[in-house]
């Protein structure tokens, strides 16, 4: 496969059971990131990974934890989640050049649509 | 807080012709990137185009185009020769320099071709 893939694409979970999101990149990229779209609101930007390392939480709430166990895979691991955290979860990928990853395009993933119940 | 702003929740085009899509952003920050992000119906976000804002000179990628007036904080697009595979959401976003974790998007604009 080519670009960057999520598993599963839709999820259903109840609120006291854990499941986690993952996503893996084909780019050769050293820069990851996770993002939440929820109807009728911006994208928001959850995590970023430069060179497997987490640079900051967006300030998320600790229900979710993010894993960068090497540079082309990152997993969302989703745990007692609240139904307004029904959402569509999109991974991204971007290099890294001269250190920085700040101007490169990002590539998405197809995303997992996420409900919890 | 940097907050980018669509003002056109959606917009409507005729095949072949032009439509213009409005981005406006707030920034105190002088180096940064904008984007313009399209997401059709499949919804897998790609790149349309991108401008470093050090530069002065609007972007362009094939019939996609920019206004980027930075003094403004306003950065559109353009799309001449509307296609109907044109047909998405399109988003605005905006990536400070500074901070890596920094990047906002717009809530989008989603765009109609008509035959």
């Amino acid at each position: 496969e080519t670009g960057v893939t999520q598993t599963p694409r839709h999820l259903v979970m109840g609120m006291t059971n854990k499941k986690s999101l993952k996503c893996e990149q084909h780019l050769g990229h050293n820069a990851m990131y996770w993002y939440k779209q929820s109807a009728k609101k911006p994208l928001e930007l959850m995590f970023v990974y430069n060179f497997k390392e987490q640079t900051e939480n967006n300030s998320v709430p600790s229900r979710f934890s993010p894993e960068c166990p090497n540079s082309s895979h990152l997993f969302l691991h989703l745990h007692t989640l609240q139904p307004e955290d029904s959402a569509l979860y999109l991974c991204a990928s971007s290099p890294i050049l001269a250190g920085v990853s700040y101007g490169e395009t990002q590539y998405f993933g197809p995303g997992t649509r996420l409900l919890v119940l | 807080a940097q907050t980018v702003t669509q003002s056109q929740p959606e917009m409507s085009v005729q095949e072949a012709e032009t439509v213009t899509l409005s981005c406006t952003y707030d920034t105190s920050e002088s180096d940064y990137y904008l984007f313009w992000y399209k997401q059709p119906p499949s919804r897998q976000m790609i790149l349309v185009i991108r401008q470093e804002a050090y530069k002065q000179q609007n972007a362009t990628e094939n019939r996609f185009s920019v206004n980027f007036q930075k003094a403004a904080k306003s950065f559109s697009l353009k799309i001449s020769d509307s296609q109907l595979g044109d047909a998405a959401m399109y988003f605005c976003a905006y990536r400070s320099a500074d901070h890596n974790n920094d990047m906002r998007f717009g809530a989008g604009t989603r765009l109609t071709v008509k035959p």
